[in-house]
């Protein structure tokens, strides 16, 4: 199993640029988790998808983060425009809901200039 | 809401040493319980979990158990080697595996040689 995949690793990008991270979670997992990590604020659930279907996304921090799932096995995370303040690392993490446990990807480290 | 809280560090110890990293955890209901390792440049790892109350997860010699009554979940390990050192998180869920984790803010452990 090639466990959940993220791209890119690392995206540096100036302020006001969009950005689009992308992630594939394991093959038969059925929801799907994006966080982000920062040192102020630690690691935070930003949105998750059931079935495909956004279930929650009240941490998502403001209108320039979207997030897509087009399919069971693709998922986007979009920020437009970027501004200094979204650089982090952002994790995707996939589960299936029978099983109770989440298995994350190795992140894309963000840096907006 | 949920939250969960953890001693912060570093801690640093000596190899063989005994472990504690300290867990206490607020949420609704009766929430599933982990710990997750994260190494340098890495995603993060399930170590361990616990689904009720007194069940004990263990994993690669880390152990911990789900106390109810006193709203805590401590880490622990009887031999620490150099290759432990990473950062530690402690986590839970209120809703199964469709839900997000709540993360505490992550334990860096260092054991030196």
């Amino acid at each position: 199993d090639a466990g959940v995949i993220q791209s890119p690793r690392h995206e540096v990008t100036e302020m006001g640029q969009e950005v689009t991270l992308r992630c594939k979670p394991i093959s038969g997992h059925n929801s799907l988790f994006w966080y982000r990590q920062t040192m102020m604020r630690g690691l935070e659930l930003l949105i998750y998808f059931n079935n495909n279907v956004p279930i929650d996304d009240s941490g998502m921090p403001e209108d320039r983060f979207s997030a897509k799932m087009p399919n069971a096995s693709f998922s986007t995370l979009k920020i437009q425009p970027s501004e200094p303040r979204d650089s982090a690392v952002y994790f995707c993490a996939s589960s299936n809901s029978g099983i109770n446990e989440q298995y994350f990807g190795p992140g894309t480290r963000l840096t907006v200039t | 809401g949920d939250s969960v809280t953890q001693m912060e560090g570093p801690v640093t110890l000596s190899e063989e040493a005994f472990l504690t990293i300290n867990c206490t955890y607020t949420a609704t209901g009766y929430p599933s319980l982990f710990w997750y390792v994260q190494y340098p440049g890495e995603g993060l790892q399930l170590l361990l979990k616990a689904t009720k109350a007194d069940d004990k997860g263990s994993n690669k010699g880390f152990e911990a158990t789900y106390r109810k009554e006193t709203t805590s979940f401590h880490l622990e390990k009887g031999s620490v080697q150099v290759s432990d050192s990473a950062v530690y998180f402690c986590a839970l869920t209120s809703g199964g595996g469709a839900d997000g984790l709540t993360f505490g803010k992550g334990t860096h452990l260092i054991i030196q040689p």
